[in-house]
């Protein structure tokens, strides 16, 4: 089955700078590529999403890259804000079946 | 905005007791999934509806966890006998149909054994 692994675990950043976290994959099957913010206590929320069709994609301050040669795709936040503090999960799945999640980033924006 | 809905909230129980988590999907979505969430990990699937039917519970301890979705709409999950590992947030997702990816989630039901 699919493995996604997330690095890093945490990481801290100053407001106004960039954030990247990075995610690989082992099943080449895998076709759908979502990343998801979670407050604390609260549901996780999709916050953008790529399909192996496209290698880029940008939604304001936050894109998403993908390498499916190399299996890995990354999340990229410019100007983070002290708002953007969170648990960012990145996942993988194969046409929306068996999504399995990284183990999560701890993202901490220091004003 | 419609949401996925999930009762109870929070969930205190001893071990050896049944328990039942119930999830009320977005309207129309037709695809319904259990996760299990334990803390400082990311979500782990436990088992995916496509209307009434199962379509993946490979990762769902059927010995002792059962879920059921039987007019296709809301779904329940239970454990019986909960077990001190069980302790948890447990996620409900939704999404349209199988080709439609997003999932959307609830609030989640957070478990604690004792």
């Amino acid at each position: 089955g699919e493995n996604v692994e997330q690095h890093p675990s945490t990481l801290s950043v100053q407001e106004g700078d960039s954030a990247v976290i990075k995610c690989t994959y082992s099943d080449s099957a895998s076709n759908y590529f979502p990343w998801y913010k979670q407050e604390l206590g609260k549901r996780p929320q999709l916050i953008i999403d790529i399909r192996s069709n496209v290698g880029e994609k940008k939604d304001q301050r936050i894109a998403v890259t993908l390498n499916k040669t190399a299996k890995h795709f990354s999340l990229h936040i410019t100007e983070t804000q002290p708002e953007d503090s969170a648990v960012y999960f990145c996942a993988a799945s194969s046409n929306n079946n068996d999504m399995r999640f990284g183990a999560g980033t701890r993202l901490t924006v220091k004003p | 905005e419609a949401e996925v809905a999930q009762s109870p909230r929070y969930k205190i129980t001893e071990k050896s007791q049944a328990v039942a988590f119930w999830c009320d999907p977005i309207s129309g979505h037709a695809t319904l999934y259990w996760y299990r969430q334990i803390l400082g990990q990311g979500p782990e699937l436990l088992v995916q509806f496509q209307d009434e039917s199962v379509v993946d519970d490979s990762q769902l301890p059927k010995d002792r966890f059962s879920a059921e979705r039987l007019k296709g709409v809301d779904s329940t999950l239970k454990i019986q006998p909960a077990e001190l590992g069980d302790s948890a947030m447990y996620l409900c997702a939704s999404s349209p149909d199988p080709g439609v990816d997003t999932q959307y989630f609830g609030p989640g039901t957070r478990l604690t054994v004792l």
